[in-house]
C-alpha cells in the first residue's frame, strides 16, 4: 500500500537548520509532483513548496523562499526539504504530499528558544 | 494568489442529518482544479473530492461535490458518526497552491 514517511523534525533554535526527509513507497514516485504542506499547532493548512516528478520546476511559498530547498531523488523514492534561518512560525507539523492524493502523518519541527 | 474563503466556521448537527460546505475563491478555479480533505484530530488530511466532483478512491457516495468558477460545495447527504472532523478545501490548478481556512463539522 502507498506509504509516506517523514522524519528529521525536532527542536531547534531560532536561526538553525533542519532537513527533512520523506520516503515513499507503494507507488510509482517518479511519476507524481510532490509537496510539502505545513499546518501550525491548532491552524489550518499551508502550502510550503512544489516539485515536479522531474525535479526541473520548483516553487516556494513566499513565507520560505530563499530559506528552504525543496530537492527528490527518484532512484531512492525519496523528497527532501532543507530548512535553514528557521523562525518561531516556521514550528508545525510539516507533511509530504504526492501529488493531491497521497498524505504521510508528518513530522513535527518545532522552533523555539 | 487564489484566496479560499469556507462556510461556516463551524457546523453543528446531529448524525442523519445533511452537511453542507462552502467554499468560494476570490477568482475563477481552473478547470476546477478543486478538492476537499477530510481531518479528524491527530491525523493527516484525507481526499476526498478532486476536480470539484470527483470522489477519491475509497470514498463514500455520501461525500459529494459541486460548482465551478468561484463557488463550489461539498455536500454530506447523511452524517455519519465518523464524519464529524474538519473539512478544508484546495485549489490546485495555479500556484501558490492555497487552502480554505477550514469548516469544523461538530455534534449538535
Amino acid at each position: 500500500q502507498v506509504q509516506l514517511v517523514e522524519s528529521g523534525g525536532g527542536l531547534v533554535k531560532p536561526g538553525g537548520s533542519l532537513r527533512l526527509s520523506c520516503a515513499a513507497s507503494g507507488f510509482t514516485f517518479s511519476d507524481y509532483y510532490m509537496s510539502w504542506i505545513r499546518q501550525a499547532p491548532g491552524k489550518g493548512l499551508e502550502w510550503v513548496s512544489y516539485i515536479s516528478s522531474s525535479g526541473s520546476t520548483i516553487y516556494y511559498a513566499d513565507s520560505v523562499k530563499g530559506r528552504f530547498t525543496i530537492s527528490r531523488d527518484n532512484a531512492k523514492n525519496s523528497l527532501y526539504l532543507q530548512m535553514n534561518s528557521l523562525r518561531a512560525e516556521d514550528t508545525a507539523v510539516y507533511y509530504c504530499v504526492a501529488g493531491i492524493d497521497y498524505w504521510g502523518q508528518g513530522t513535527l519541527v518545532t522552533v523555539s528558544s | 494568489e487564489i484566496v479560499l474563503t469556507q462556510s461556516p466556521g463551524t457546523l453543528s448537527l446531529s448524525p442523519g442529518e445533511r452537511a453542507t460546505l462552502s467554499c468560494r475563491a476570490s477568482q475563477s478555479v481552473s478547470s476546477s482544479y478543486l478538492a476537499w480533505y477530510q481531518q479528524k484530530p491527530g491525523q493527516a488530511p484525507r481526499l476526498l473530492i478532486y476536480g470539484a466532483s470527483s470522489r477519491a478512491t475509497g470514498i463514500p457516495d455520501r461525500f459529494s461535490g459541486s460548482g465551478s468558477g468561484t463557488d463550489f460545495t461539498l455536500t454530506i447527504s447523511r452524517l455519519e458518526p465518523e464524519d464529524f472532523a474538519v473539512y478544508y478545501c484546495q485549489q490546485y490548478g495555479s500556484s501558490p497552491v492555497t487552502f480554505g481556512q477550514g469548516t469544523k463539522v461538530e455534534i449538535k
